[in-house]
């Protein structure tokens, strides 16, 4: 079975500076994706970032960028120039690309605070 | 579109009350899922839908769940008796399912509704 661990319950930033959240994940699988969903206090689950294992390039969305390491199972998600509005809970999640609308598995989270 | 619609956003009832949660898809998605997040299990896929049709119910927690896809723009999440401890946000997600990816090679994302936040006294 796929597990999905994030081992930080909660990071901080200042607003403007960098942070880096990580993930892991476990799986026997070569062809998978992984995804950056946020999640805000109104609870609305917004994906902020995939990846798709057979590509190596690290995918890129504005201020948000993920590390993607398949040899080490490890997906992290870098927020660059943080905004206060990036606060949330982060969740990192791994779906199989096999089987037709295959299930996300999710990780535990990480509670990020943007501080001004 | 209006996206993954669910309701009632909010749900307060007694314990062992028959609770129903409903949701619609996207309009064109063939897939759709239910999650439940609590404090102590995170985030986990109770059930999920191709085609109106269940194809993995592993994550239903015991027989007082029930979950069922009439037609391709419902579906029902039914708890009887509710327990306290089903306590929980429930959340649908709908996606147009295709090996993952469709024909033009785009990525078939999941699409999160609101939730449904469930208090069980």
């Amino acid at each position: 079975a796929q597990t999905v661990t994030q081992s930080q319950p909660e990071m901080s930033v200042q607003e403007a500076e960098t942070v880096t959240l990580s993930c892991t994940y476990d799986t026997s699988e070569s062809d998978y994706y992984l995804f950056w969903y946020k999640q805000p206090p109104s609870r609305q689950m917004i994906l902020v970032i995939r990846q798709e294992a057979y590509k190596q390039q690290n995918a890129t969305e504005n201020r948000f960028s993920v590390n993607f390491q398949k040899a080490a199972k490890s997906f992290s998600l870098k927020i660059s120039d943080s905004q206060l509005g990036d606060a949330a809970m982060y969740f990192c999640a791994y779906r199989r690309s096999v089987t037709s609308g295959s299930r996300l598995t999710f990780g535990e989270g990480t509670q990020l605070t943007v501080n001004p | 579109d209006a996206g993954v619609i669910q309701s009632p956003r909010h749900e307060v009832t007694e314990m062992g009350q028959e609770v129903t949660l409903r949701c619609k898809p996207i309009s064109g998605h063939n897939s759709l899922f239910w999650y439940r997040q609590t404090m102590m299990r995170g985030l986990e896929l109770l059930i999920y839908f191709n085609n109106n049709v269940p194809i993995d119910d592993s994550g239903m927690p015991e027989d007082r769940f029930s979950a069922k896809m009439p037609n391709a723009s419902f579906s029902t999440l039914k708890i009887q008796p509710s327990e306290p401890r089903d306590s929980a946000v429930y959340f649908c997600a709908s996606s147009s399912s295709a090996g993952g990816r469709s024909t033009s090679g785009v990525y078939n994302e999941q699409f999160f509704g609101p939730g449904t936040r469930l208090t069980v006294l």
